[in-house]
């Protein structure tokens, strides 16, 4: 089993871009994550999904959308990038067996926004 | 809204030192859990503890939560160089269980 596998590994926008980020899982998990990570500011949730068609919003969910047409993938788009997003992007799964289950992180995007 | 606190921000100690982090919570805590990420990596689950004072080890980590249910810490006995990374805790975010709030970190550095 590959786990958690994210798409790109790294990226280098303009201000502006758009792009999208894509996370794929293979243990049937319900429940996926999109988080940030920036220097000091630990990981903030994105957006997260419970199962597939279905999305919530996160602690810094402006200037970002998600799509779960598929339970094993998680979309993650930018519609005009800026700087403020310049960060490393994880992607996580989770099993949601309606308790807080153990996350299952992917290796991570960086992302550079000029 | 919940917030889950972590101290220190930064660590670093003689190999062979023991090493903790401390993590405190805003509000009770059903469960924590405890992950580290290694320098350029992702983080990794490491535990969940669930029970009022609650203690877990792993090899030289010993996990402990609270009696109260709104601390916990990991302590690192005879550090290596192997522990380098940041420690993160995250407990379940108020209102639900499908998600959780991550402390900011802390970051251990070993010297040789």
């Amino acid at each position: 089993n590959a786990g958690v596998t994210q798409t790109p590994k790294f990226r280098v926008l303009k201000t502006g871009q758009s792009m999208t980020l894509l996370c794929a899982q293979d243990m049937n998990h319900e429940y996926m994550y999109w988080y940030r990570q920036d220097p000091g500011m630990g990981l903030r949730l994105i957006h997260y999904s419970v199962g597939e068609g279905t999305t919530a919003k996160g602690e810094v969910p402006d200037g970002y959308n998600v799509s779960r047409l598929k339970k094993q993938n998680f979309l993650l788009g930018l519609e005009s990038a800026a700087p403020s997003q310049t960060s490393v992007y994880f992607c996580a799964s989770s099993f949601g067996t309606g308790r807080t289950d153990t996350q299952y992180f992917g290796p991570g995007t960086r992302l550079t926004v000029l | 809204g919940q917030q889950v606190m972590q101290i220190p921000q930064y660590q670093h100690v003689q190999e062979g030192e023991d090493f903790t982090t401390y993590c405190n919570s805003s509000t009770t805590l059903s469960n924590i859990q405890w992950y580290k990420q290694r320098p350029g990596g992702h983080p990794v689950f490491l535990i969940q503890l669930v029970k009022s004072g609650e203690v877990k080890k792993q090899k030289r980590l010993t996990f402990q939560f609270g009696e109260a249910k709104k601390n916990s810490s990991l302590h690192i006995t005879a550090t290596q160089t192997t522990d380098v990374g940041t420690y993160f805790c995250a407990g379940p975010t108020s209102g639900g269980y499908q998600k959780v709030t991550f402390g900011i970190g802390t970051k251990l550095q070993v010297i040789p």
